[in-house]
């Protein structure tokens, strides 16, 4: 079956880049997302890609999608105290549900 | 504009009481809709998913129950709750894949 693999925990200071890093199995999967969580809250979408792409970018985001490899990143620009959050990365399921798998998510600390 | 709500924010059960949680869905039509289950420090586990009025379908086996009565609500209900039933369940709307998921804020539930 599909699944998601991230590193659970990333620790940067405040002016650094931070770059999450995903992997994923369904090579057939459309769109790729990354969620992020703050404490006690559900999750926002952040930005997302669609498979043809190599790369996309979000003011201080920017996705990078290896097919081949079957890896995502998000990277932060300029990372500031309030990104710290847990950030999760999604792929849609190969059938026509609609399902989102996702990974087990990443606590970035951004230290000030 | 969409907008979903979920209710109650806390909730606080004993072992062996009936659940009920509620989710809504304003400003869309015909939305999947999901129930996702998220334990202390882990990812996130669908648990329902909901592709029309009346339609369920069970990810996890368990004691959980959901149904759809309306087009636009979704309910995540127990008989008996466990122990292992606590954690922070998380509704969810899509309509377009590429737009991913619409998270609710969620429910934090406590089985004592």
């Amino acid at each position: 079956g599909e699944d998601v693999e991230q590193s659970l925990f990333l620790s940067v200071r405040e002016g650094d880049s931070s770059v999450i890093n995903c992997t994923y199995t369904d090579s057939s999967s459309t769109y790729l997302y990354w969620y992020k969580q703050e404490p006690g809250a559900g999750l926002q979408l952040l930005t997302y890609i669609f498979s043809n792409m190599d790369m996309k970018q979000d003011q201080r985001l920017t996705v990078l999608l290896n097919k081949k490899d079957k890896h995502l990143s998000l990277r932060i620009a300029d990372t500031q105290t309030g990104d710290s959050a847990i950030y999760f990365c999604a792929e849609t399921d190969s059938g026509n549900t609609g399902k989102l798998i996702f990974g087990q998510g990443t606590t970035l600390q951004v230290k000030p | 504009s969409q907008t979903i709500h979920q209710w109650p924010a806390t909730l606080v059960q004993p072992v062996g009481s009936p659940l009920s949680l509620e989710c809504t869905v304003e400003g869309t039509s015909n939305p999947n809709l999901y129930w996702y289950r998220q334990a202390a420090g882990r990812g996130l586990q669908l648990l329902f998913y909901s592709i029309g009025i009346g339609q369920i379908s069970s990810e996890v086996p368990q004691n959980l129950s959901a149904s759809r009565p309306q087009d636009r609500q979704f309910i995540l209900s127990s008989k008996k709750l466990l122990l292992s039933d606590s954690g922070f369940y998380l509704c969810a709307w899509s309509v377009q894949r590429r737009f991913g998921y619409t998270f609710g804020s969620g429910t934090r539930l406590t089985v004592v």
